[in-house]
C-alpha cells in the first residue's frame, strides 16, 4: 500500500465549476501538506501550503486537512480553462525520534481538464 | 530568474550507455534533490543532497549515481541505462532540509532508453 494514494481522474468539468481533489495518507507522522500543479511539459510548481489540520484559502484556491481522518483536499472555485493541469498532493514530516525530515511524499497526482 | 536549470532536456540512449544530467540553482538554497515521475507512479525520490558535501540515497536509488560538486550544482548520473529508467527526471532545490521548506523544481529532463 502506498503512504499517500490520490486518485488519477482524469477529471473533466466545464468552466466555472468547483473542482475538489483529494488524497488520503497512511503515515501519522505527515504534518505539512502541500499542493502542486504542473503543466505539461513542465516542473511542478508549489500551489498551496498547510501544516497541521486546518484550512488555507488563497483566491479561488481552499486546502483542507483533516489529520484525525488521514484526508486532505484542494477545492477550485470558479474553475478556468488555465486550471487544467496536473495536481500533486504531496506531505512531509517528523521521525518517531522527532527528527524533521524535508524530503516530500508524492501522491500520484489528478489529471483536470477544464473546459470552455 | 533562472531558479533550476536542469540539461539536456531530452536525451535517447541505447542499453548500457551511460550519461550524466546536470542541475544547477541560483537560490543559494542548501539542499537539493533528483526525482524521477512516471505514469501512475507520482514523483519518486532517487537521491539527495542535505547540504553540500553530502548525498544520501531516496526511494529508488538503484542504477543511479550522484555528485553533489558545489552548492549550486547536482548531478545525476546513470552508469549504464536499462529500458526501465526511461522516465522524466527533475532536479529541485530547497533552503534546507527541514520539514515545511518549500521544494523548488526544474522543468524536467525527458529520458528514453531504448
Amino acid at each position: 500500500q502506498k503512504e499517500v494514494e490520490q486518485d488519477p481522474g482524469p477529471l473533466s468539468v466545464p468552466e466555472g465549476a468547483i473542482v475538489s481533489l483529494n488524497c488520503t495518507y497512511s503515515n501519522s507522522a505527515f504534518q505539512y501538506f502541500m499542493w502542486y500543479r504542473q503543466y505539461s511539459r513542465k516542473g511542478p510548481e508549489l500551489l498551496m501550503y498547510t501544516y497541521s489540520s486546518g484550512n488555507k484559502e488563497d483566491g479561488r484556491f481552499t486546502a483542507q486537512v483533516d489529520k484525525s481522518s488521514k484526508y486532505i483536499s484542494l477545492f477550485i472555485r470558479d474553475s478556468q480553462p488555465s486550471d487544467s493541469a496536473t495536481y500533486l498532493c504531496a506531505m512531509s514530516g517528523t521521525n518517531a525520534g522527532g527528527t524533521s525530515y524535508g524530503k516530500l511524499t508524492f501522491g500520484q497526482g489528478t489529471i483536470l481538464t477544464v473546459h470552455p | 530568474n533562472a531558479g533550476v536549470t536542469q540539461t539536456p532536456k531530452f536525451q535517447v540512449l541505447k542499453t548500457g550507455q551511460s550519461m550524466t544530467l546536470q542541475c544547477a540553482q541560483d537560490m543559494n538554497h542548501n539542499s537539493m534533490y533528483w526525482y524521477r515521475q512516471d505514469p501512475g507512479m507520482g514523483l519518486r525520490l532517487i537521491y539527495y543532497s542535505a547540504s553540500e558535501g553530502t548525498t544520501d540515497k531516496g526511494e529508488v536509488p538503484n542504477g543511479y549515481n550522484v555528485s553533489r560538486l558545489n552548492k549550486r550544482e547536482f548531478s545525476l548520473r546513470l552508469e549504464s541505462a536499462a529500458p526501465s529508467q526511461t522516465s522524466v527526471y527533475f532536479c529541485a532545490s530547497s533552503v534546507g532540509l527541514a520539514t515545511g521548506n518549500t521544494i523548488y523544481f526544474g522543468e524536467g529532463s525527458w529520458l528514453t532508453v531504448v
